[in-house]
């Protein structure tokens, strides 16, 4: 039962916008913490694809953003692309503790 | 270029010992706090561990205390893992990661086969 929680899967056709929420709670997310995403495609090692909520590496596409509400934070994908077709996992802090989200399948149709 | 290089798989049996490791290069390795992650087949992410090579403090997930051990080598810019006594249940891939802002960098993973 992973601290953060996440959809299983999302799908869209491509060009459709998308949303996988990370749900958790007043010692993580609500205690100001930031959060993290990483975008994890088959066979290969995690790479970080949003930090500190909202900022975009360099080179990650500016389709891919992020947000936070209260106890929750939100990844948004626009314009959704075959190549996006990956697990997402959302990351937090729970005192001095990292906790990651169950990860999220997200589908091209 | 920062680069996290971890050693080779590893096919061992229950009850044997194991130690994994994670070089670091292209940046200040004493610096940043290194991270072990684990995912079992066909699962999420989970956060084992974390060290600082600078003064070796250490923080673990209360899931894998006292179940691994995390160390550093600082002479050669090297993180471990180590179990004392395997389980199947340890089969999985281990990722060391670079915390800045987030998990910057990843190693390529180590396969631990457990049989």
């Amino acid at each position: 039962q992973s601290v953060l929680t996440q959809p299983p899967s999302v799908s869209g056709a491509p060009g459709q916008r998308v949303t996988i929420s990370c749900t958790g709670s007043s010692s993580n997310i609500g205690a100001g913490s930031d959060v993290h995403w990483y975008q994890q495609l088959p066979g290969t090692a995690p790479k970080l694809l949003i930090f500190g909520t909202t900022v975009r590496p360099s080179g990650v596409p500016a389709r891919f953003s992020g947000s936070k509400s209260d106890t929750s934070a939100s990844l948004a994908i626009n314009g959704l692309q075959a190549e996006d077709e990956a697990d997402y996992y959302c990351q937090s802090y729970d005192g001095s503790l990292r906790v990651f989200g169950g990860g999220t399948k997200v589908t091209v149709l | 270029e920062v680069q996290l290089v971890q050693s080779r798989p590893e096919v061992k049996k229950p009850g044997e010992s194991l130690k994994i490791a994670c070089q670091g290069s292209g940046y200040e390795f004493n610096g940043y706090w290194i991270a072990w992650v684990r995912q079992m087949p066909g699962k999420d992410l989970e956060w084992m561990a974390i060290i600082y090579p600078g003064d070796s403090d250490t923080k673990y997930s209360p899931s894998f205390q006292g179940q691994v051990t995390i160390s550093v080598d600082k002479s050669i810019s090297t993180a471990y893992l180590q179990w004392s006594s395997l389980k199947a249940s340890d089969t999985a891939m281990y990722y060391c990661a670079r915390e800045l802002t987030g998990f910057d960098y990843w190693g390529q993973g180590t396969m631990v086969t457990v049989s």
